[in-house]
């Protein structure tokens, strides 16, 4: 089975804060992918990467980067965190291939205050 | 107009009821269809794919209507544990691979 782990499942940080959320997944897929989702809103995507050090801008990136040194991981960077960025984020990883499915990591509550 | 529609429900029905649901998307380059399902306070997990030709797992069926461009799946004779969040996600090759997510439809089976 495909194993996705987010590094923390819920966290609160304070307003301007630089927030890390780490995420790994064990099945050398090529695809991973940041969303963040939200009552109301769905599941709406901020970056994804197809290979290491490679990174695409997804629906809504404004306030956040993204880091994909190695291909099992793939980080989501809050440079200064903000209220509006409480959400619940979710991490997700698949193959190459055309037909291939999103695996998620069980996903991270952050809390801004 | 939203790239993928769904009807949010909620859906309350009895157990062993037959419930559909509908999921329309907007780009016709659309090619490649999932439902996933969300327990509660969980994450998205993978429910079946959805082929050309439609294809069924168990009590569920999806279908593939690419004229009208809309998604279908049913499930018959419902479950308490069918109680859920289904969403319907579609993969664009024109939009760099993305795979959109519709807002979901919320199942509640009851007793």
């Amino acid at each position: 089975d495909v194993k996705v782990t987010q590094s923390s499942r819920y966290l609160v940080k304070r307003t301007g804060e630089k927030v890390f959320l780490e995420c790994v997944q064990d099945m050398d897929h090529e695809n991973m992918f940041w969303y963040r989702q939200d009552p109301g809103l769905g599941l709406r995507l901020i970056y994804f990467s197809y290979d290491v050090k490679m990174k695409e801008k997804g629906d809504i990136p404004e306030g956040y980067s993204v880091s994909r040194e190695k291909k099992e991981r793939f980080s989501l960077i809050l440079e200064s965190a903000s209220t509006n960025q409480t959400s619940m984020y979710l991490c997700a990883s698949r193959e190459g291939g055309d037909n291939s499915p999103l695996h998620f990591g069980n996903g991270t509550r952050l809390t801004v205050t | 107009r939203k790239e993928v529609e769904q009807d949010p429900g909620p859906f309350n029905v009895p157990e062993g009821a037959t419930v559909a649901f509908n999921c329309t998307y907007s780009n016709s380059a659309s090619q490649s269809f999932f439902w996933y399902r969300q327990d509660c306070r969980k994450e998205p997990k993978l429910l079946m794919s959805v082929y050309s030709s439609g294809n069924e797992d168990g009590r569920f069926t999806a279908q593939l209507n690419r004229a009208s461009q809309y998604i279908s799946l049913l499930i018959r004779d419902s479950k308490l544990s069918d109680s859920a969040t289904y969403l319907c996600v579609v993969r664009s090759y024109n939009q760099g691979g993305k795979l959109i997510f519709g807002q979901g439809t919320e199942l509640s089976v009851k007793p």
